[in-house]
């Protein structure tokens, strides 16, 4: 089956402080690809990053990096140096193929919460 | 680019009406999705289309759920007859596909139902 797990109902940080968002996937697909998306308080789904199965090297964007360990099927959030306007629910999201087409599957989402 | 629109953003109405939400897509992406999300469910695909095709409806809930997607540029979501449970922020979704794999879904604002 395939899955998404975000075992992490909350996160708590400080400011410039660095913080790890985990994901832990199950797909039997040999190609899948992997987003993250941040959902603030407004409600907007925001994408931020994106991993395919086949990247030799882990996917950055600005402040956010993706830690890909294939063999363990993770892909967990870097937010480096984070700031008062992280504070956001976060979404780890995998796209999966079937007959019909593809689409993507969510993790339940974690909340992230920085304080000054 | 103006993003996906999606019209009303907020919705109340009584249980046995009819709801009809709508979706723009960002012109030039050839799939679009319906989601729902709730706290308890988290964020669930409802259907799919691609270049304007349903291609998997499977989690459209009931009969009482219909989706259309007569052209390109716009998308309906119905609920006849609307029921309490729901109640939820329905999200509307455009992607492009492209060869690299890259196809990150895009999320319109949202609308916020509630059936009382």
């Amino acid at each position: 089956a395939q899955k998404i797990t975000q075992t992490q109902p909350g996160m708590f940080v400080q400011e410039k402080e660095a913080v790890t968002l985990d994901c832990t996937y199950d797909t039997s697909d040999p190609s899948y690809g992997l987003f993250w998306y941040k959902q603030p308080s407004s409600g907007e789904m925001i994408f931020l990053i994106y991993q395919g199965s086949y990247d030799q090297q882990n996917a950055t964007e600005g402040r956010y990096s993706l830690n890909f360990q294939k063999a363990r099927k993770s892909a967990n959030l870097v937010i480096s140096a984070s700031q008062l306007g992280d504070s956001a629910m976060y979404f780890c999201a995998m796209r999966i193929s079937n007959q019909a087409g593809t689409a993507l599957i969510f993790g339940k989402g974690t909340t992230l919460s920085v304080s000054s | 680019d103006a993003g996906v629109i999606q019209s009303p953003r907020h919705e109340v109405t009584e249980m046995g009406q009819e709801v009809t939400l709508r979706c723009k897509p960002i012109s030039g992406h050839n799939s679009l999705f319906w989601y729902r999300q709730t706290m308890m469910r988290g964020l669930e695909l409802l259907i799919y289309f691609n270049n304007n095709v349903p291609i998997d409806d499977s989690g459209m809930p009931e009969d009482r759920f219909s989706a259309k997607m007569p052209n390109a540029s716009f998308s309906t979501l119905k609920i006849q007859p609307s029921e309490p449970r729901d109640s939820a922020v329905y999200f509307c979704a455009s992607r492009r596909s492209r060869a690299s794999g890259q196809d990150e879904q895009y999320f319109g604002p949202g609308t916020r139902l509630t059936v009382t």
